[in-house]
């Protein structure tokens, strides 16, 4: 049975770093999927954070994390990261990473919670 | 980029129909066929329904449609059932290698 497991969320000082890691299993397919990290803030609906293709090599932002946030991978582990820098409150929600195939996740993670307080 | 307008809320009694729109533009909904839904129950972790516009996932009740006209994409379930009541997402490809969602809709079953 397919599963991703997120850690790594936790409370953080605005301005401070955190990052999060995504552990596939039993995803046969996961060297060769796009994976994405989707997000939702208290009371809030799901926005798209970045997704990072199979290899590695192309990596896509929203707008809203672009330059602060930093995504990657690392297939021999079947695993995906996600280095949150300049944190700010508005980053405050529950980070969910997914896999995606044309622009569409079935498979969730349970979701791992970031809050960015003083 | 901005969002995708989604009613917030809906309802249906058991067993009627309801349909939840999802409003992109030209550059988004209007142009990509790959669209999808999902269904959220707080606390749970989001579902597909619906991807590329109308293809159901294995194990998803045929009951769940979706459609497409213009810049505006359409859930609809049929034949509503208390477990149907949710939010519900849409999602679509914005180009540019963007990825947007709708704000959701609460489905509520009367």
């Amino acid at each position: 049975q397919v599963q991703l497991v997120e850690s790594g969320g936790g409370l953080v000082k605005p301005g401070g770093s955190l990052r999060l890691s995504c552990e596939a299993s039993g995803f046969t397919f996961f060297s060769d999927s796009y994976m994405t990290w989707i997000r939702q803030a208290p009371g809030k609906g799901l926005e798209w954070v970045s997704y990072i293709s199979s290899s590695g090599s192309a990596r896509f932002y929203a707008d809203s994390v672009k330059g602060r946030f930093t995504i990657s991978r690392d297939n021999a582990k079947s695993s995906m990261y996600l280095q949150m820098n300049s944190l700010r409150a508005e980053d405050t929600a529950v980070y969910y990473c997914a896999n995606l195939h044309w622009y569409s996740t079935n498979v969730w993670g349970q979701g791992t919670t970031v809050t960015v307080s003083s | 980029q901005s969002a995708l307008t989604q009613p917030p809320s809906a309802s249906g009694s058991p067993g009627q129909s309801v349909t939840i729109s999802c409003t992109g533009t030209s550059s988004d909904v209007g142009r990509y066929n790959y669209v999808s839904w999902y269904q959220h129950h707080p606390g749970k972790v989001p579902k597909l329904m619906i991807s590329e516009v109308n293809q159901r996932p294995s194990g998803v009740p045929d009951r769940f449609s979706g459609s497409k006209s213009g810049n505006t994409a359409s859930l609809t379930v049929s034949g509503l059932q208390a477990e149907d009541e949710a939010d519900y997402y849409c999602s679509s490809y914005g180009g540019s290698n963007n990825i947007l969602f709708g704000g959701g809709t609460k489905l509520t079953v009367l």
